[in-house]
C-alpha cells in the first residue's frame, strides 16, 4: 500500500526557516518523482515543487524559487522541503505527492502538513 | 503559464443526478489533464488521468473526455459522497497548474 506521511509543519516567524519532510512507502521511491503541493486557507490548489526520482532534476513555482529548495534521501525514502525567508502568503497546508511530473499526475498523496508564518 | 479555468465554480445537484464539469486550458495540452477530488479536510484523490484514464478504485460513475484545450468531467449519477470539490490540473509542461475548483453541493 502507497503511504506518504508529511512532518515538519508548525508556527513561524515571517522571515523564518523550516524544513518539511515526507516520509515514501510502499513504492520504489526512487523510481518516481516527488512533488509538493500546498492550499492555503479556504484557497485552492498550488503546486510548489518537485524533483525527479535520481533528484538531479528540479522545478520550482516562480512565487518559491530561489526561496524553497526540494531535496530527497532515496536510501531513507524521504522527500524534503527547505523552506527559508518564509513569507505571510506562505502559510498553507503542504501536501507530499507521488508523482507530478511531465504527462504524470499526482497519483497519491499525504495527509499534509500545516505551515503558518505570522508574529 | 498555461491557466486552467473550471466553470463552474459552484453547482447544486441531488442523488441520481448527471453532473458535468468542465476544464479549458489556455493553450493546448493535448492529453495530459488530471481530475482530483477533495472532500473537507482532507487530502486530494486522483480520480482521473491523461484526460479519460480511469485511476484504479475510483467508482466506473466518474469519467473524463477531452484533448487539446477542452475537458470534461461527468459524473454519471451523483452519489451522496461525491459531494466535494473538483478540481482539473494540466501535467502538459511546467509550471503544473490547477483549476480554482468546482464545488458541487446538494441540492
Amino acid at each position: 500500500e502507497v503511504q506518504v506521511v508529511e512532518s515538519g509543519g508548525g508556527l513561524v516567524q515571517p522571515g523564518g526557516s523550516l524544513r518539511l519532510s515526507c516520509a515514501a512507502s510502499g513504492f520504489t521511491f526512487s523510481s518516481y518523482a516527488m512533488s509538493w503541493v500546498r492550499q492555503a486557507p479556504g484557497k485552492g490548489l498550488e503546486w510548489v515543487s518537485a524533483l525527479s526520482g535520481s533528484a538531479n532534476t528540479a522545478y520550482y513555482a516562480d512565487s518559491v524559487k530561489g526561496r524553497f529548495t526540494i531535496s530527497r534521501d532515496n536510501s531513507k525514502n524521504t522527500l524534503y522541503l527547505q523552506m527559508n525567508s518564509l513569507r505571510a502568503e506562505d502559510t498553507a497546508i503542504y501536501y507530499c505527492a507521488k508523482g507530478g511530473w511531465y504527462q504524470t499526475p499526482f497519483d497519491y498523496w499525504g495527509q499534509g502538513t500545516l505551515v503558518t508564518v505570522s508574529s | 503559464d498555461i491557466q486552467m479555468t473550471q466553470s463552474p465554480s459552484s453547482l447544486s445537484a441531488s442523488v441520481g443526478d448527471r453532473v458535468t464539469v468542465t476544464c479549458r486550458a489556455s493553450q493546448s495540452i493535448s492529453i495530459y489533464l488530471n481530475w482530483y477530488q477533495q472532500k473537507p479536510g482532507k487530502a486530494p484523490k486522483l480520480l482521473i488521468y491523461a484526460a479519460s484514464s480511469l485511476q484504479s478504485g475510483v467508482p466506473s460513475r466518474f469519467s473524463g473526455s477531452g484533448s487539446g484545450t477542452d475537458f470534461t468531467l461527468t459524473i454519471s449519477s451523483l452519489q451522496p459522497e461525491d459531494f466535494s470539490t473538483y478540481y482539473c490540473q494540466q501535467s502538459y509542461t511546467t509550471p503544473w497548474t490547477f483549476g480554482q475548483g468546482t464545488k458541487v453541493e446538494i441540492k
